[in-house]
């Protein structure tokens, strides 16, 4: 298999433009995460999906943040408009079902807005 | 205050030598407890869970819970310079057993 796939590795962008992550989650898993990590804050949990739907985004930070998964195979965070604070890493995890409790993560993408 | 916490380090170790990290939670409810490893540059990736108090081994890692003090630790026996990376403590939280609340991470160096 070849792993949660993530687009576009680096992503440099100006304050103010629309920015659009995406994450294509292991064949067969149930659930998919969308994670952030800075130096200041660690790693956080925006928002996860239980077969497409998303059941908790508490932790997205406001509503300049959305995602969405239309298929289980493809998943979107998307950011407009972007502020500098927005840098980060953003993670995408995917997990096979509510049996298992591996996160498997996949390379992340590196966001700077300047 | 940060609900998983961890000491950020730096650990540094000689090759050979036993890592200790440790990691302690504020939610009482949690049940599932992780470590995963993170290379500089890299995603996490999971080495050890552990859901009950006491023990657990895998290799030359073993994991500690004790839940009356809320708290988590990793030992790495034999450490070698491939298990340089930072180590994060990861707690599901009371009421979901999907969500994972992160502590900062400890960088721990093993020096050869």
């Amino acid at each position: 298999d070849a792993g949660v796939i993530q687009s576009p590795r680096h992503e440099v962008t100006e304050m103010g433009q629309e920015v659009t992550l995406r994450c294509k989650p292991i064949s067969g898993h149930d659930y998919l995460f969308w994670y952030r990590q800075t130096m200041m804050r660690g790693l956080e949990l925006l928002i996860y999906f239980n077969n497409n739907v998303p059941i908790d985004d508490s932790g997205m930070p406001e509503d300049r943040f959305s995602a969405k998964m239309p298929n289980a195979s493809f998943s979107t965070l998307k950011i407009q408009p972007s502020e500098p604070r927005d840098s980060a890493v953003y993670f995408c995890a995917s997990q096979r079902d509510a049996n298992t409790d591996t996160q498997y993560f996949g390379p992340g993408t590196r966001l700077t807005v300047l | 205050q940060k609900e998983v916490e961890q000491n950020s380090g730096p650990l540094s170790v000689p090759e050979g030598a036993i890592a200790s990290l440790n990691c302690t939670y504020s939610d009482r409810g949690s049940q599932s407890f992780f470590w995963y490893r993170q290379y500089s540059g890299k995603s996490p990736e999971l080495i050890m869970s552990i859901y009950s108090n006491g023990d657990k081994e895998d290799g030359r890692f073993t994991a500690q819970l004790n839940k009356a003090s809320q708290y988590v630790s990793l030992l790495i026996r034999d450490s070698q310079p491939s298990d340089s990376a930072t180590y994060l403590c990861a707690v599901t939280t009371s009421g979901s057993a999907r969500q994972l609340t992160f502590g900062s991470g400890t960088q721990l160096t093993v020096l050869p």
